[in-house]
């Protein structure tokens, strides 16, 4: 079946620096690939859909400058956290259209920012 | 308003007992799907079943079920014979309209717990 890798599964680093997530579908090309956020003991929320080729649609209150996504090719997709700062620490999640009607989930990322 | 009604913040259910996670949807799209998907303390997301608007059975997928019934606008997670690793989040999402390339929306979760 479809297969959505993300990598890193968790990093920690350092205020003021970047990190970079990387969303890979595996055996399916993914025209839009979704990134989320969760808190903890929350839901999703969504923080921007991602398509190929094109900028990223930003859901309201997410700060674009911050939460850079590239969609250069059709199986990648990757979110870099600038400047990140403690209040960044969370769970990424990013999501892809398989075959049919089905979504497929990364397995996240956890970031620590210290 | 909210989409997904999730109205369950925490379910206990001894193993090898059958159990019912609700989830209640708001739209007027004709055309909408429902998901299920079980996460884990580890954090990924696991998608388990299925059920289209247009669909006239009710979804199966070995141990899940939903009981979709579309009048009420509910979509309930039915997991037979519960096993100590359904223990976990599990989050009703839909999916409206017809553009399969659009993003969903996601209910608060219910937390099961499976007693041994």
């Amino acid at each position: 079946g479809a297969v959505v890798s993300q990598h890193p599964s968790w990093v920690i680093c350092k205020s003021g620096t970047s990190v970079k997530i990387e969303c890979r579908s595996l055996d399916f090309q993914a025209t839009t690939m979704f990134w989320y956020r969760q808190f903890p003991k929350q839901s999703l929320m969504l923080m921007a859909t991602s398509n190929e080729g094109s900028k990223a649609t930003y859901e309201q209150g997410v700060e674009k400058d911050k939460f850079l996504i590239n969609h250069a090719s059709l199986t990648l997709s990757t979110l870099t956290v600038t400047s990140a700062h403690p209040e960044d620490s969370s769970f990424y999640i990013c999501s892809a259209r398989g075959s049919g009607n089905t979504i497929y989930f990364g397995e996240g990322s956890w970031l620590t920012v210290v | 308003a909210q989409k997904i009604t999730q109205t369950q913040p925490g379910m206990f259910v001894q193993e090898k007992e059958a159990v019912t996670l609700d989830c209640t949807y708001d739209t007027s799209d004709q055309s909408y799907g429902l998901f299920w998907y079980k996460q884990p303390s580890s954090g990924e997301m696991i998608f388990l079943i299925y059920q289209g608007s247009y669909d006239e059975q009710n979804a199966t997928e070995g141990r899940y079920s939903l009981n979709f019934q579309k009048a009420r606008k509910s979509a309930n997670l039915v997991i037979s014979a519960s096993q100590l690793g359904d223990s976990a989040m599990y989050f009703c999402a839909m999916r409206e309209g017809r553009n399969y390339g659009q993003n969903f929306v996601f209910g608060p979760g219910t937390r099961l717990s499976v007693l041994p």
